[in-house]
């Protein structure tokens, strides 16, 4: 049971480069969350999903984009990096109100 | 959505001393007060949540008290330890898809 995992854990982009980071939780729980984490500012919505086949903007949506695979996967997308991503990326899911968090993506856009 | 607001943003207590953070919030709504504590490198992780039909809350050296009124909840720690260095964040809400996180308070215990 590892709860919620994420990949990669680290990356480095370069601006104007895409990629997409995976998540995936095996707590069979429909709700499913991305945050960035930046110096001084506190875990920030990113996207959330709801449910399999549902997802709704979070707090700083703009350069994001997100796909709900299925009741387990939910990725986050960066069809072009800026300098403004690099920050750390969390997933998590809920349990009860409670957050479970994946082990984080280190991101940096050179 | 919810304002929150958390204070300090930093904390240096003596090893032994007690350590308490105020997380004030907006949404009369909300009925769900959680304290998350995130280790360097780590994930955050739950230590101690209340929900609002209660007052207080303790496991072991942790606390958590709620003011529904003033509308504010407060982590306590006792006696800490140098294992409880890290930063903490509070996320008060009533609905888990209108999720706001304080901006954390980092706690430093001297040896």
């Amino acid at each position: 049971n590892a709860g919620v995992t994420q990949t990669p854990k680290f990356q480095v982009l370069k601006t104007g480069q895409s990629m997409t980071l995976q998540c995936a939780q095996d707590m069979n729980q429909n709700s499913m969350y991305w945050y960035r984490q930046d110096p001084g500012m506190g875990l920030r919505l990113i996207y959330y999903s709801a449910s399999e086949g549902t997802t709704d903007k979070g707090e700083v949506p703009n350069g994001y984009n997100v796909s709900r695979l299925n009741k387990r996967e939910f990725s986050l997308r960066l069809e072009s990096a800026a300098p403004s991503q690099t920050s750390v990326y969390f997933c998590a899911s809920s349990v009860s109100n409670e957050q479970f968090f994946g082990p984080g993506t280190r991101l940096t856009v050179l | 959505g919810e304002n929150v607001e958390q204070h300090p943003s930093t904390l240096s207590v003596q090893e032994g001393d007690s350590a308490v953070i105020k997380c004030t919030y907006s949404d009369s709504a909300s009925n769900y007060f959680p304290w998350y504590k995130q280790e360097l490198g780590k994930r955050p992780q739950l230590i101690i949540d209340i929900r609002s039909n209660v007052g207080e809350k303790k496991d072991q050296r942790i606390a958590v008290t709620l003011n529904k009124t003033a509308k504010h909840f407060s982590l306590h720690i006792t006696e800490t330890q140098p294992e409880d260095s890290a930063v903490y964040f509070c996320a008060p809400h009533f609905n888990d898809y209108k999720l706001s996180f304080g901006a954390g308070t980092t706690v430093t215990v001297r040896a």
